[in-house]
């Protein structure tokens, strides 16, 4: 099976502008996990949606927000971006209907805000 | 708050060394537990993993895990570091029936040739 893929890899973008970071989960698997993650701080879990609905949410600014479609693939946005935001963005996939549930994580996008 | 504590942020050994690497977590409940590896330039990847059973698990490239319910722990060991397992590590926590996986902060190793 094909991994998870993300994209793009790298991205450039200057404060107050918005983004948008594309991510294809592992055939079959229904949840798509996004995380943040910068030097110091690991990986904060921004927020994962399974079967197209926002299933839970962590704690980012309105900013952030997120979409999944029919076939799975998700979407995340942040609007008016800020320095603050250049950070690695992790994309993971699951299935949970077998149970506890691994998550299986993509290259990531890396984002830098001028 | 449910959180994951990794006690060292930074960990520098030389090749042949023993490891252990510190994690606590808060949560009162039943959790399933893991440890996760990011090597340079690759992909974050499953070390190994604790659902149930036998609290000493086995993950790969020679590193197991214990977790110690009283204790709140699930550190990580190694009793022979290699200079490729250069990488860093996450230690993250899973409330049984949540949907959501919470991270430590990670700790770097560095191994000395």
């Amino acid at each position: 099976k094909a991994g998870v893929t993300q994209t793009p890899r790298y991205l450039i973008k200057t404060r107050g502008q918005q983004v948008t970071l594309s991510c294809s989960p592992i055939s079959g698997h229904r949840s798509v996990s996004w995380y943040q993650q910068t030097p110091g701080q690991g990986l904060q879990f921004l927020f994962e949606y399974f079967s197209e609905t926002q299933r839970n949410k962590g704690n980012f600014p309105g900013r952030f927000s997120g979409r999944q479609f029919s076939n799975s693939r998700s979407e995340m946005n942040v609007s008016t971006l800020e320095l603050g935001d250049s950070a690695l963005y992790l994309c993971a996939s699951s299935d949970p209907s077998g149970g506890p549930w691994e998550q299986f994580f993509g290259p990531g996008t890396r984002l830098t805000v001028l | 708050a449910q959180s994951v504590s990794q006690h060292n942020h930074h960990v520098i050994l030389s090749e042949a060394a023993s490891l252990e690497l510190g994690c606590n977590y808060s949560y009162g409940g039943t959790v399933n537990l893991f440890w996760y590896v990011q090597y340079p330039g690759q992909h974050l990847q499953l070390l190994l993993k604790y659902f149930s059973g036998d609290p000493l698990v086995k993950g790969i490239k020679g590193f197991e895990a214990e977790f110690i319910k009283s204790k709140f722990s699930f550190n990580l060991r190694k009793p022979s570091v290699q200079w490729s397992d250069t990488a860093e590590y996450f230690c993250a926590v899973s409330p049984l029936r949540d949907d959501k996986i919470i991270f430590g902060k990670g700790t770097r190793l560095h191994i000395l040739p």
